[in-house]
């Protein structure tokens, strides 16, 4: 399967631990991005790659959120000191990067439950 | 300020058409899109409009008025696998999307 991978599907943890996502793009996918969904909402952008460069990060994302891509191909999303608050689905999506005007594809997401 | 609104909920039944609005207020527009999304599952790209008019993709259309900053995703023969939330959302800046809550539409035998 060449789509979006995300890993681990399912992450339960106490509040307070730290915990880390990793998001695998489409291969020859230059922009990634990071969303955030809660129940009966749709996703909301937290922040952008374009390669291995973060472009923008959106207000949601506290001090206690970071995101890297460090070559430039897979991406992690960690979060500290976890709150109840963070229990949400975390998706990734990547396009291709040549053009404004492009389809994002979502990976399966990581479905966060902080106890 | 930014509101994308679309409705909550619509119920059809098995064979019949649903169209789905979707209004907009956004700072930036570089696109609409429409997404597909069974429960516990990702967002999976439906409809593409950047120009106003019509795009037709087999039981699948959307329209798009920029000036009246609307849109609309028609659904026709609905099938039961079509019970889905229905995502609308407008590009912005850099690529970023910024979805609407979503409309469940549900179908019935």
């Amino acid at each position: 399967d060449t789509g979006v991978s995300q890993n681990p599907r399912h992450k339960i943890t106490k509040r307070g631990q730290n915990v880390t996502f990793r998001c695998d793009p489409i291969s020859e996918h230059n922009r990634l991005y990071w969303y955030r969904q809660t129940l009966g909402q749709g996703p909301e952008f937290l922040t952008y790659f374009q390669n291995e460069a973060q472009l923008e990060k959106s207000r949601l994302l506290s001090d206690r959120f970071s995101a890297e891509r460090p070559k430039g191909s897979f991406s992690t999303l960690e979060i500290q000191r976890t709150e109840q608050g963070d229990s949400a689905m975390y998706l990734c999506a990547s396009s291709l990067g040549l053009a404004e005007q492009e389809t994002q594809y979502f990976g399966p997401g990581t479905r966060l439950l902080v106890l | 300020g930014q509101n994308i609104d679309q409705p909550t909920e619509m119920t059809a039944t098995e064979g019949a058409i649903v169209q789905i609005n979707c209004t907009y207020q956004t700072s930036g527009f570089n696109g609409l899109f429409w997404y597909q999304q069974h429960a516990g599952e990702a967002p999976t790209f439906l409809s593409y409009n950047v120009l106003d008019g019509l795009e037709e993709k087999g039981r699948f259309s959307s329209f798009l008025s920029r000036s009246k900053g609307y849109s609309y995703l028609l659904l026709k023969e609905l099938q039961m696998k079509d019970s889905a939330s229905y995502l609308c959302a407008v590009r912005g800046s850099w690529g970023k999307l910024q979805f609407g809550a979503g409309t469940q539409v549900v179908v019935t035998p």
